[in-house]
């Protein structure tokens, strides 16, 4: 059972540059969440998807779009790469919006460096 | 907006001793669950424990228990018989109960927890 799958694991872009991050999760879970997490901050929501259809802004939209494919995938696109989106990317699901207690399952990040 | 603080950005511990972390957060919801994630170098966020805010029993999960002070806006992490494994980042996150919590996380900035053998 593989969880959460986020591709690619690492990417340097440069200015300007547009790219999409992959997010797949195979728990049949409906919520899924894109984060940032910057050196000595914890993770910030960017935005969500409380279930498949429908997407919402988070903390910190700005520069980011998102996509939800299907139930099973979430994307997040740059379309056009800024330094200051330089990162560390986290992809998380839950089982459900109308259970708030079950905890969120994350994926292993994307490391994105915009040079 | 909800906000979690943790106010001890580096914590040291002998191996086998206890040790807790501390985290207050900021609502005006009554309704409400918290979180502590741990986050390895390995990157993996790595759920903890968690607690409903309508509980007035501390969650404890083998050697992790927490003491919530509702009143008080306060969760703190115990962690007992401290091994070389517990070497992490922690987080403590909130997540209100509004709209069936469809929303994300809101994060702490975390505490980086250091084992000494």
């Amino acid at each position: 059972n593989a969880g959460v799958t986020q591709t690619p694991k690492f990417q340097v872009l440069k200015t300007g540059q547009s790219m999409t991050l992959q997010c797949a999760q195979d728990m049949n879970h409906n919520s899924m969440y894109w984060y940032r997490q910057d050196p000595g901050m914890g993770l910030r929501l960017i935005y969500y998807s409380a279930s498949e259809g429908t997407t919402d802004k988070g903390e910190v939209p700005n520069g980011y779009n998102v996509s939800r494919l299907n139930k099973r995938e979430f994307s997040l696109r740059l379309e056009s790469a800024a330094p200051s989106q330089t990162s560390v990317y986290f992809c998380a699901s839950s089982e459900s919006w109308t259970r708030s207690n079950q905890p969120q399952h994350f994926g292993d990040g994307t490391r994105l460096s915009i040079l | 907006a909800q906000t979690v603080t943790q106010s001890q950005p580096e914590m040291s511990v002998q191996e086998a001793e206890t040790v807790t972390l501390s985290c207050t957060y900021d609502t005006s919801e009554s309704d409400y669950y918290l979180f502590w994630y741990k986050q390895p170098p390995s990157r993996q966020m790595i759920l903890v424990i968690r607690q409903e805010a309508y509980k007035q029993q501390n969650a404890t999960e083998n050697r992790f228990s927490v003491n919530f002070q509702k009143a008080a806006k306060s969760f703190s992490l115990k962690i007992s018989d401290s091994q070389l494994g517990d070497a992490a980042m922690y987080f403590c996150a909130y997540r209100s109960a509004l709209g069936g919590g469809a929303d994300g996380l809101t994060f702490g900035k975390g505490t980086h927890l250091i084992i000494q053998p």
